[in-house]
């Protein structure tokens, strides 16, 4: 299987505890992106990474946020001290851009169902 | 704020006929627009794009319309199979900004 992957699909954790997802994104995508989608939303975009960098977080929704993407492959969200309201789907995605376009198509994985309790 | 807006939350369509979709924006500096599927369980799966270059732009059986003077675009699926109810989603960014911005989704059901 050559999508993207997160991990956990699921995760149950009680209100105050940290939290931590995974993202593997299509391997040879440069760019790699979070969302959060609520029900009966659409995706919302949280962050983004061009290799290794992280090139825009102020649409983070709080410092309870943080994403990494240490060597430029797999990608990390973490969710300090959770909050009932943070229960939500969290996707990733990622893409190429295509030789001499700005534009790319965001290829999503999953995702993974955090429930806060 | 609702940067894209999707005012129908569902369409019901008969086998065969044709569906349409669609899908107002507010940004102006928007220029480039997507429609994704999304199934239960799984995460959205990336369907046409349209750049603002363009008016139309067909794949198979799918064809985005997008009309820049009225903020608009519609995706039309013709014709509609079974298969085919799933949400869709719209989407807009603006400069290659790869902060898209999502609609709320229609959900389409295609009855047999």
């Amino acid at each position: 299987d050559t999508g993207v992957s997160q991990n956990p699909r699921h995760k149950i954790t009680k209100r105050g505890q940290n939290v931590t997802f995974r993202c593997d994104p299509i391997s040879e995508h440069n760019r790699l992106y979070w969302y959060r989608q609520t029900l009966g939303q659409g995706p919302e975009f949280l962050t983004y990474f061009q290799n290794e960098a992280q090139l825009e977080k102020s649409r983070l929704l709080s410092d309870r946020f943080s994403a990494e993407r240490p060597k430029g492959s797999f990608s990390t969200l973490e969710i300090q001290r959770t909050e009932q309201g943070d229960s939500a789907m969290y996707l990733c995605a990622s893409s190429s851009p295509r030789t001499g376009s700005i534009y790319n198509e965001q290829f999503f994985g999953p995702g993974t169902r955090l429930t806060v309790l | 704020d609702q940067q894209v807006k999707q005012n129908s939350p569902s369409l019901s369509v008969q086998e065969g006929r044709i569906s349409i979709l669609n899908c107002d924006y507010t940004n102006s500096m928007f220029d480039y627009f997507l429609w994704y599927k999304k199934y239960p369980a799984e995460g959205p799966t990336f369907l046409i794009s349209i750049s603002s270059i363009k008016d139309k732009n067909e794949d198979g059986r799918f064809t985005v319309f997008l009309n820049k003077s009225a903020k608009h675009l519609s995706l039309h699926i013709v014709p509609s199979q079974p298969g085919d109810s799933a949400v869709y989603f719209c989407a807009a960014s603006g400069d290659g900004n790869n902060d898209m911005r999502f609609g709320a989704g229609t959900r389409l059901t295609v009855k047999p």
